[in-house]
């Protein structure tokens, strides 16, 4: 069964980076791309960007451009998200997600999430 | 950037009742909207997408309707179990992807 499985919990000081991993088994990985979305605390739902797992084509939210890095491992089948110059408001849970299509589009499984927080 | 509105914010409704949750879009997004239903601690999942199909495994109490900018989300006869936040999500003119603000479902 198609599986997406996250690395665990971080704590950062404002400042450093952080990379969260998605390990995705049950399907073919190239054929799918790879969405991350983030949760602020009692917050909503914000997309953050897409990569492609058959070529690595990316799409990112304007707002996030320069700070956040999306890769793919096609040998182990594991996506990365990696976010630099971390603050207070990027505490949230980061969650990565199967992607329908040849772009960013349908969501159909997602990862179990990943708390990341940041705070001094 | 799309501005997608989702209303109510919030709704408290009995078992057995017909739910509808609405979301406008700032321009027209054709059909390229999903649902998703999010409950506490856990990751949203996938139950309509391009506006009206219904994801494999889905029950059907759950539907969906509406093209261009005005959509619309039903739960036919609510159950316990349906208790969650749902949004909506466009994927139209990228980048950004956005969604809904959510819309909190309880039972009164």
């Amino acid at each position: 069964q198609v599986q997406l499985v996250q690395s665990g919990a971080e704590v950062k000081e404002p400042g450093a980076s952080v990379k969260v991993s998605c390990k995705t088994s049950g399907y073919s990985f190239t054929s799918y791309g790879i969405t991350w979305v983030r949760q602020a605390p009692g917050q909503g739902l914000e997309w953050m960007g897409w990569i492609s797992a058959y070529n690595d084509n990316t799409n990112y939210a304007q707002k996030l451009q320069g700070r956040v890095t999306l890769t793919t491992d096609t040998s182990t089948n594991t996506a990365y998200m990696e976010l630099r110059s971390l603050r207070s408001d990027d505490t949230a849970v980061y969650y990565c997600a199967r992607d329908l299509s040849f772009s960013p589009s349908i969501f159909d499984y997602w990862g179990q999430g990943t708390l990341v927080t940041v705070s001094s | 950037d799309i501005q997608m509105t989702q209303s109510p914010s919030s709704l408290s409704a009995s078992v057995g009742d017909r739910v509808t949750i609405t979301c406008q879009a700032s321009q027209d997004i054709s059909n390229y909207l999903n649902w998703y239903q999010q409950k506490p601690g856990k990751a949203p999942k996938l139950l309509i997408y391009d506006a009206s199909y219904l994801e494999t495994g889905v029950p059907s109490r759950f539907s969906g309707s509406g093209s261009g900018t005005d959509f619309t989300f039903t739960i036919s006869s609510l159950q316990p179990e349906d208790i969650a936040t749902y949004y909506c999500q466009e994927y139209d003119n990228l980048p950004p992807l956005t969604f809904g603000g959510g819309t909190k479902v309880e039972i009164k």
